[in-house]
């Protein structure tokens, strides 16, 4: 079946660096989603992609859409304690509109 | 705006019990609404899909007889967890969109706070 796979699944950072999390798809996706967990809380929606080589940001979060559609990367350039948590990537399937996850990455900074 | 909300945020019960847990869209009307599954440090696993007024779609390997979702109206989705057992303890996370599914372009799924079952 459809899946994506993220890597990597575990990250430990000092505050002040740089993370990235990878994303790929078996199949090319419609668009890709991206959520943030905290521990113990509930995924939270950070941003949609949708075109072929789209590059979105937020403040220090950078969002890229693969030209093929089946891969996306999230950046956080120079890391704070507050960005620790798990980031999940969520393909939609064109073919069943249904959200396939990645198994996360779970970003730990240290200060 | 795009809330949703879920109720019990946390249960306990025995073995043998049913629980039944609630989905509401508080501020928009969702077509669609997904059941997910959490266990501890692992993503989330779809179980079912449930488009209003219509038979929920079950993934592979989910027990239809014993996850039961309705979804009545636009803004409320229940799931029942029948004759609970220890194995089912995990974290119940609903989500609602308002777009069709299967749209060029997808549509944004709001998730709720999520329901930590603990069967006994």
């Amino acid at each position: 079946g459809q899946q994506v796979m993220q890597i990597p699944q575990y990250q430990h950072v000092q505050e002040g660096e740089d993370f990235t999390t990878y994303c790929n798809s078996s199949t090319t996706l419609s668009n890709i989603q991206w959520y943030k967990q905290r521990p113990g809380g509930h995924p939270v929606f950070l941003i949609q992609l949708v075109k072929s080589g789209e590059v979105k940001k937020q403040k220090r979060l950078t969002f890229q859409f693969g030209e093929a559609k089946k891969n996306s990367s999230l950046h956080i350039t120079a890391t704070q304690t507050t960005d620790v948590g798990t980031y999940f990537c969520a393909g939609l399937a064109s073919n069943t509109g249904k959200l396939i996850f990645g198994q996360g990455t779970t970003l730990q900074v240290k200060p | 705006g795009a809330v949703v909300s879920q109720h019990p945020s946390w249960v306990i019960c025995k073995s043998g019990t049913s629980v039944k847990i609630e989905c509401r869209s508080l501020d928009f009307q969702a077509t669609t609404m997904f059941w997910y599954r959490q266990f501890p440090k692992q993503s989330l696993m779809l179980m079912a899909t449930s488009n209003e007024g219509s038979k929920a779609t079950y993934e592979q390997g989910v027990e239809k007889d014993k996850f039961l979702i309705n979804h009545a109206s636009l803004t409320l989705s229940t799931l029942t967890v029948t004759s609970a057992h220890p194995e089912d303890s995990s974290f119940y996370i609903c989500s609602a969109s308002s777009g069709a599914p299967g749209l060029a372009g997808g549509d944004t799924q709001y998730f709720g706070p999520g329901t930590r079952l603990t069967v006994l």
